[in-house]
């Protein structure tokens, strides 16, 4: 069974500092990786999702790698700012098919403070 | 419609009586699926369907949930005999049949059981 950790529990930064967000799985084998953002009471919002034939995924100030062997997933956000304050989640579907369910971790919560 | 609703976005009920959630997927999004998600945890799989099967079902989902999608569309959740634990934001997700597209979250629906 995947389980999906991801460290730290929860961070707080003073605004413009760059950090790193970790995601570990168990079972290797993934179809992709997904990182979402959660602001509170709301849903889900997909951030990047890296294939499992990528070792990393950029948007804006957000840069995810892959590195399936070690079952390890890094969020990178570059410059962080108070608009990045939100949880985030990194998920992978079980099994080899991108439709099945998502496991997810339980989250970063993050605090960017100005 | 551009993305994936929800209704009711709240919902307070007291112990022992039955609530029914409505999620409207995506236009022409085949699977569907739901999830819950406590205070501070990571959304956990509830069950999914393609078009109007039900395709898998995780243990959570204990007799007193069920859920539907009687047209390939819309889906209902239903918990009967709701107790204090039941408690949650209920989240629902929609994708295409593409196996390299991601599950586009609805804001969710949030339970408080009295």
């Amino acid at each position: 069974k995947q389980e999906v950790t991801q460290i730290p529990a929860a961070l707080s930064v003073p605004e413009g500092e760059n950090l790193v967000l970790n995601c570990s799985f168990t079972d290797s084998a993934i179809y992709n990786l997904q990182w979402f953002r959660q602001d509170p009471g709301k849903g889900l919002t997909s951030l990047l999702l890296i294939q499992s034939s990528q070792r990393e995924q950029t948007s804006g100030r957000l840069n995810a790698s892959l590195d399936k062997s070690s079952g390890r997933s890094t969020l990178y956000i570059a410059a962080s700012q108070p608009g990045d304050s939100a949880t985030y989640l990194c998920a992978v579907p079980d099994g080899d098919n991108a439709g099945n369910m998502l496991t997810f971790g339980g989250g970063t919560r993050l605090m960017v403070k100005p | 419609d551009t993305g994936v609703s929800q209704d009711p976005r709240h919902k307070i009920t007291k112990r022992g009586q039955n609530v029914t959630f409505r999620c409207d997927p995506i236009s022409e999004h085949n699977r569907l699926y739901w999830y819950r998600q406590t205070l501070g945890q990571g959304p956990e799989f509830l069950t999914y369907f393609q078009n109007e099967a039900q395709l898998e079902k995780s243990r959570l989902l204990s007799d007193r949930f069920s859920a539907e999608r009687p047209k390939g569309s819309f889906s209902t959740l239903e918990i009967q005999r709701t107790e204090q634990g039941d408690s949650a934001m209920y989240l629902c997700a929609s994708s295409p049949w593409d196996p390299t597209d991601t599950q586009y979250f609805g804001p969710g629906t949030r339970l408080t059981v009295l």
